[in-house]
């Protein structure tokens, strides 16, 4: 069935230093693609995402890359701080469902 | 996110209870799901409903049941038969941008 695979499951980063996150997803009709960020205890709170029609979106420290014929989507932070420590989920949609397919995690710590 | 109310915060379930957990959204959006989480988990889709008075199941349906009467209100039931219940619970809702905005979520716990 569609999934969508996200790697790594765990990523530790010495502050300052960049992070990157890769999901690949398996339907080539999706054309969404959010990243979520959750902190313990709290919801996922969506902090960027990039539709089909797009190659790359950038806010601030954080973007978004897409290659639709690889069918692979990665978030790249750049300058991390201590408080970007937290859970990172990918997402795609899936026509067929009408919903979004959730990756499994990355949990990203940074160390000051 | 502000538009999305989950309740209660936490919820306390004896064995063989029916217990329902709130999820109302003034945003109006037509689209609502419901997510269970376990510790150190990624979330996994228990029922959607793309409009009122219709719903889906997802890929963990079984021991839940919901309902959707008003547009605002998605509530999901964890009955009896749901013999391992203790997660979190995360209420999503989506507008016609699909962009999926959740709820404070609801921590059930097993007495």
């Amino acid at each position: 069935g569609e999934n969508v695979e996200q790697h790594p499951s765990t990523l530790s980063v010495q502050e300052g230093d960049s992070a990157v996150i890769k999901c690949t997803y398996s339907d080539s009709a999706s054309n969404y693609f959010p990243w979520y960020k959750q902190e313990l205890g709290k919801r996922p709170q969506l902090i960027i995402d990039i539709r089909s029609n797009v190659g790359e979106k950038k806010d601030q420290r954080i973007a978004v890359t897409l290659n639709k014929t690889a069918k692979h989507f990665s978030l790249h932070i750049t300058e991390t701080q201590p408080e970007d420590s937290a859970v990172y989920f990918c997402a795609a949609t899936y026509r067929s469902q009408g919903n979004l397919i959730f990756g499994k995690g990355t949990k990203l710590s940074v160390k000051p | 996110d502000g538009g999305i109310t989950q309740s209660p915060k936490y919820l306390f379930r004896k064995e063989g209870q029916n217990v329902t957990l709130s999820c109302e959204q003034n945003l109006n959006h037509d689209a609502m799901y419901w997510y269970r989480q376990d510790p150190g988990q990624g979330l996994r889709l228990i029922y959607y409903s793309q409009i009122v008075n219709d719903f889906q199941k997802g890929d963990i349906a079984e021991g839940y049941s919901v309902s959707r009467e008003k547009k605002e209100s998605f509530p999901l039931t964890v009955t009896s038969a749901q013999k391992n219940p203790t997660a979190f619970y995360l209420c999503a809702s989506t507008g016609v941008a699909e962009t999926q905005y959740f709820g404070p979520g609801t921590r059930l716990l097993v007495l």
